[in-house]
């Protein structure tokens, strides 16, 4: 079964909107997550790394005012795009640190946002 | 700075047949490298992990290779079948506790 719980899968929202996406490891205590950024036919872009109980650690080139990460536990992280906009209609991915750095990483579903 | 790249692109085979995907990557000094399968407008399913000692893990039909100091990795899939049409990624982690690198993918396509 799913390790990592990605909500929602797919937003569609008036320009201008903030829109929260929520990441949960199941299973286990994920003091590590990741979100990932996939535009069509390229790779997943990492963005940023949450620590739970510390500030994210943010990619170049990644605003860290626009895109918003909150590990307020070791079982969630939430990345709120604030006032979207058209180019920001992407593919957000999140994982979690896997148990031990030997096991493999497991990822969400995904989020298709989609901003008119 | 690390690169990932996998070659095909894309890849149409008929069903049954042996297939290869390959991985590169620009530095050998990896923690572990992970192959992934994606469904169109889907997440990531993990398919195999190869730790940076291991020289190659194998689940059902699915066979990984890794050559660290080449800095290759190969995926073979044995008997292809139709549902194993995706896009598959390659993935390289640079230390333990760190985020993966990822390839642009194959995307493979097995006709019935």
């Amino acid at each position: 079964g799913a390790v990592v719980s990605q909500h929602p899968s797919r937003v569609i929202c008036k320009s201008g909107t903030s829109v929260k996406i929520e990441c949960r490891s199941l299973d286990f205590q994920a003091t590590t997550m990741f979100w990932y950024r996939q535009f069509p036919k390229q790779s997943l872009m990492l963005m940023a790394t949450s620590n739970e109980g510390s500030k994210a650690t943010y990619e170049q080139g990644v605003e860290k005012d626009k895109f918003l990460i909150n590990h307020a536990s070791l079982t969630l992280s939430t990345l709120t795009v604030t006032s979207a906009h058209p180019e920001d209609s992407s593919f957000y991915i999140c994982s979690a640190g896997a148990r031990r750095d030997n096991q493999p990483q497991h990822f969400g579903d995904g989020t298709r946002l989609s901003i008119l | 700075k690390q690169e990932v790249t996998q070659i095909p692109a894309a890849l149409s085979v008929p069903e049954g047949e042996n297939l290869v995907l390959n991985c590169s990557f620009t530095d050998s000094a990896i923690y572990n490298l992970q192959w992934f399968r994606q469904d169109p407008g889907k997440g990531l399913t993990s398919l195999l992990l190869i730790q940076s000692s291991q020289r190659e893990q194998t689940s059902g039909r699915l066979n990984a290779s890794l050559d660290k100091s080449s800095g290759r990795s190969t995926l073979y899939i044995a008997a292809s079948q139709p549902g194993d049409s995706a896009t598959y990624l390659c993935a390289v982690r640079l230390q333990a506790g760190t985020a993966l690198i990822f390839g642009k993918g194959t995307t493979l396509s097995v006709s019935s």
